[in-house]
Parts: structure tokens; C-alpha cells; sequence
């Protein structure tokens, strides 16, 4: 089946602009995460969505980020004026929630460049 | 103090031989779950093998199995019989609290294993 799909998969921006990432995850996925990877170093979390509520929004590093989920499938993360330092793949994962290990399935990410 | 340490940033291994790539983590959680991610370089991250901390047996999933040393907290994956195609970065990464309660993963800095013909 379809894995989790992120577009776009490169998105260059200028300082200050407006931004928005999607993740379409694994179809019947209730559980969906966003993580931020810089360049060498690993992925760091940012939020995690139970249907369409945000359960857990402690890695959004400020007021800037903001991700919805409206419909428990879809979700977009989006960052409002951009800096440089977000530069980096953004990477989506969605999970089942129904068996233990909670896998967590990754995207190939949106590699976000802010010139 | 950095929750997943991964000491080894890069390492070379003749192929056909195994490798050991090290993880230590630090929680003051009785129950948490340790995962270890392949990333290739197509990005994708691909989950490998999991070890639940009430665990008694170290995992095993084919040519992975996970050396679990709860004491010294450290979950070191272990790679037999290595292939070209184990080339890649590998992340230890770890969920504090029980399956189905706090979801995030947090991840250690990765080591690079590149595996020589």
C-alpha cells in the first residue's frame, strides 16, 4: 500500500515569507507526527497529532510554527516569516496505534531551504 | 545531559562481517521503548527493531538483534553478516513512558556505516 507522502519535497524560500509543508500519511493512520532534521543530526520532534487534535505540541520551537490536522487524515505544518535557521527536511511519520511496538512510519520528508 | 548518545559519528566494515553500532540513553522512566532507524540516502527513515524496557529477551528481527544492557543503559544494534546495502545512517532513538501514552521519539546524532567490498 501507499506509504506516507510529504510535498513538496524541496521548497527554497526567501527570509520572511510564509510557508506551508503537507503530509498525507498512511491511509486509516489515526496517530501523525511531525519532526524537523537539521543537517547531521537526528530528527527532533516538533508535534504529534490523535485525530485531529494536537495531543503533544512541545517541540514546536515558537509561535512561528503552527500545524493543523481538520479532518484526522491530511496535515500541514506551517511557518509563518521565516528564518534561516528553519532551514532543514522536515520529515512526517504516521502511526496505528493499535499494536505494541508504536511504529512510526516516516515520509521522505520536505527538505525547506530559507535563503 | 543528552537523552540518546551515539558515541561512534562514523564507522567501515569489510562486508560479510558483523558490527555493533553503539547506543546509550538516559531516563528516569520505569517503562520506555528504544528503536533503531535506518536512513539511507533517499532520506526515508525505516524502522529496523524495537526493545520494550519489561523486555527479558534481547529483540531479534533477521540479520538485527538488539543487545539490550538495561543496567548500563545502553542498546547497542547489532548488524550480522553485513551487505553493501546496510550502508547507510543509522539513529537510536527512544520513547519515554508506556506504549500508547507519550508518542514522541527522541534521537540520538547517528552513525554513518559504510560497508567496504
Amino acid at each position: 500500500g501507499a506509504g506516507v507522502s510529504q510535498t513538496p519535497s524541496n521548497k527554497v524560500t526567501e527570509k520572511g515569507k510564509y510557508v506551508e509543508l503537507r503530509c498525507d500519511p498512511i491511509s486509516g493512520h489515526t496517530a501523525l507526527y511531525w519532526y524537523r532534521q537539521s543537517l547531521g543530526q537526528g530528527p527532533e520532534f516538533l508535534i504529534y497529532f490523535q485525530g485531529t487534535g494536537a495531543a503533544d505540541d512541545s517541540g514546536l520551537p515558537n509561535d512561528r510554527f503552527f500545524a493543523v490536522r481538520p479532518e484526522g487524515s491530511v496535515s500541514t505544518l506551517k511557518i509563518q516569516r521565516t528564518e534561516r535557521g528553519d532551514s532543514a527536511v522536515y520529515l512526517c511519520a504516521s502511526s496505528l496505534r493499535d499494536r505494541d511496538p508504536n511504529e512510526q512510519f516516516f515520509g521522505p520528508g520536505t527538505r525547506l531551504t530559507v535563503l | 545531559a543528552q537523552k540518546i548518545t551515539q558515541t561512534q559519528p562514523g564507522m567501515f566494515v569489510q562486508e560479510k562481517e558483523a558490527v555493533t553500532l553503539d547506543c546509550t540513553y538516559d531516563t528516569s522512566d520505569q517503562s520506555y521503548g528504544l528503536f533503531w532507524y535506518k536512513q539511507p540516502s533517499s532520506g526515508e527513515m525505516i524502522f529496523l527493531i524495537y526493545q520494550g524496557s519489561y523486555d527479558e529477551q534481547n529483540a531479534t528481527e533477521g540479520r538485527y538483534s538488539l543487545n539490550f544492557q538495561k543496567a548500563r543503559k545502553s542498546a547497542n544494534l547489532v548488524i550480522s553478516a553485513s551487505q553493501l546495502g546496510d550502508s547507510a545512517m543509522y539513529f537510536c532513538a527512544m520513547r519515554e513512558g508506556p506504549n500508547f501514552g507519550n508518542e514522541k521519539l527522541t534521537f540520538g546524532t547517528g552513525t554513518r556505516l559504510t560497508i567496504i567490498p
